[in-house]
């Protein structure tokens, strides 16, 4: 079973930042956090990720919290191609173990 | 940019045939993935292959699945005796190594249709 706890769904206005949280407080110390979303029925798409330093890419930044016990990603500036399902994992040692993600919808 | 590609990208067999799924991951990858994901599910894990034998399997993948590398480019799934249930979205993906720190990057997927 995945080890973290997303929301079913949120909703972010385009333009705005979109706050993605995710809760893994079983995660033990050389675990790390990705984030992958899924478009429609499209493969996997991988996003960010990170151990304990928040993490900043082209794409999105994430931020850790200080216990490692839950992290949010940030989609600066959503656009509506970001509808999407995003995954939050933890591990991600050789294999990955999807949870049901959160989806977010992008609204004009 | 280095894709993982897949074919064909839909297929439809009669139940009870044999199918094989390509799969070229990217080059300089080492570790290679097959997942599914039935139609409303979660992506489920099926095995993963390195160095010419599989790694580690998930309890979906039994007998009816195998995994090869024909050549230094290719990674099949075949799945032998197909049933109903194994309608799904298959995922190819690879990492460059098995490490925690590294990302794995997916294709596009075959949808396999059983009829």
């Amino acid at each position: 079973d995945a080890k973290t706890t997303q929301p079913t769904s949120m909703d972010c206005a385009e333009g705005r930042a979109a706050n993605l949280p995710c809760n893994h407080s079983t995660i033990s110390g050389n675990e790390y956090v990705y984030w992958y979303r899924q478009i429609h029925s499209q493969g996997p798409q991988y996003i960010i990720h990170g151990l304990k330093n928040n993490e900043t890419n082209e794409m999105a930044s994430l931020i850790i919290t200080e216990d490692r016990k839950s992290s949010t990603l940030i989609l600066p500036h959503a656009t509506l191609r970001d509808t999407a399902v995003y995954y939050c994992i933890v591990g991600g040692y050789s294999t990955l173990t999807f949870g049901k993600g959160t989806m977010l919808l992008v609204s004009p | 940019e280095p894709e993982v590609t897949q074919t064909p990208s839909h297929q439809v067999t009669q139940m009870g045939q044999e199918v094989i799924l390509r799969c070229v991951p990217i080059s300089n990858h080492l570790y290679f993935y097959w997942y599914r994901q039935i139609l409303g599910q979660k992506v489920e894990f099926l095995v993963s292959f390195y160095n010419n034998e599989i790694s580690e399997k998930s309890e979906i993948f039994d007998d009816q699945f195998s995994v090869e590398r024909p050549d230094g480019s290719n990674f099949t799934l075949k799945i032998r005796s197909t049933k109903l249930e194994d309608s799904a979205m298959y995922f190819c993906a690879s990492m460059r190594q098995g490490r925690s720190n590294t990302e794995a990057f997916f294709g596009q997927g075959t949808r396999l249709t059983v009829v």
